[in-house]
């Protein structure tokens, strides 16, 4: 069946610093891709997403590739926040016929010091 | 997108007992989906609740221990029934948009802590 691999976490990064959170996935059929973050006390919020090979996802400093070819979609971002301090989680969609049910990595915890 | 009002927020219960969480969406959803997120692991699905029809529920749960109700297209709630401390979980609800196959239509609740003990 569909799975998501995701980095372990805890991630601790300094203000400013590269992140970078892994996300490998093996699934039936061409995927689309996502990343959700989940701030404290909150519900998941859609970070970014890909929806095709090559497609790259953006939003609020964050990319992500959709690599079909090592099946990776990796989380980035250049210059990380205080307030980026989250849980991340990488998420499948394969797009078949009917199927609306998104497939979830465990999540990885980031906190970011000043 | 849709805004989700799930509650309550956590509970602690005796194992034994039955606990009902309700989530309360701002629009209509054609789809509303219930997750548990145990310690350290990624979320997995319940099952998947559709007004008018019954529940679908993936392997491992059954609609015994985890009955849903799904009366309108605004509200759905969740009961996990004879807990026990394995029940102790997050779990969160989850809606799709109605008339909405876009990936940006799913709107997550802020999730039901649950301690049993």
């Amino acid at each position: 069946g569909d799975s998501v691999t995701q980095m372990e976490g805890p991630v601790t990064l300094s203000e400013e610093a590269f992140l970078t959170i892994n996300c490998t996935y093996t699934a039936t059929g061409y995927p689309s891709l996502f990343w959700y973050v989940q701030y404290p006390g909150e519900g998941l919020q859609l970070l970014l997403k890909a929806t095709k090979a090559d497609d790259k996802g953006s939003n609020k400093g964050f990319e992500a590739t959709y690599r079909k070819e090592t099946t990776s979609f990796h989380l980035e971002k250049g210059s990380v926040q205080v307030s980026d301090s989250a849980v991340y989680f990488c998420a499948l969609l394969y797009s078949g016929a009917g199927s609306y049910q998104l497939t979830f990595g465990k999540g990885t915890k980031l906190s970011v010091i000043p | 997108s849709a805004v989700i009002s799930q509650k309550p927020s956590r509970d602690i219960c005796q194992r034994g007992t039955s606990l009902t969480i309700q989530c309360q969406v701002d629009s209509q959803v054609t789809m509303m989906f219930w997750y548990r997120q145990q310690p350290g692991q990624s979320l997995t699905l319940i099952a998947t609740a559709n007004q008018g029809s019954e529940a679908t529920y993936e392997s491992g749960f059954v609609i015994d221990k985890f009955p849903i109700s799904r009366p309108n297209l605004t509200f759905s709630t969740l009961t996990v029934s004879n807990m026990s401390p394995e029940d102790s979980s997050i779990y969160l609800c989850s809606t799709l948009l109605a008339g909405s196959l876009s990936h940006n239509g799913y709107t997550f609740g802020s999730g039901t802590r649950l301690t049993v003990v």
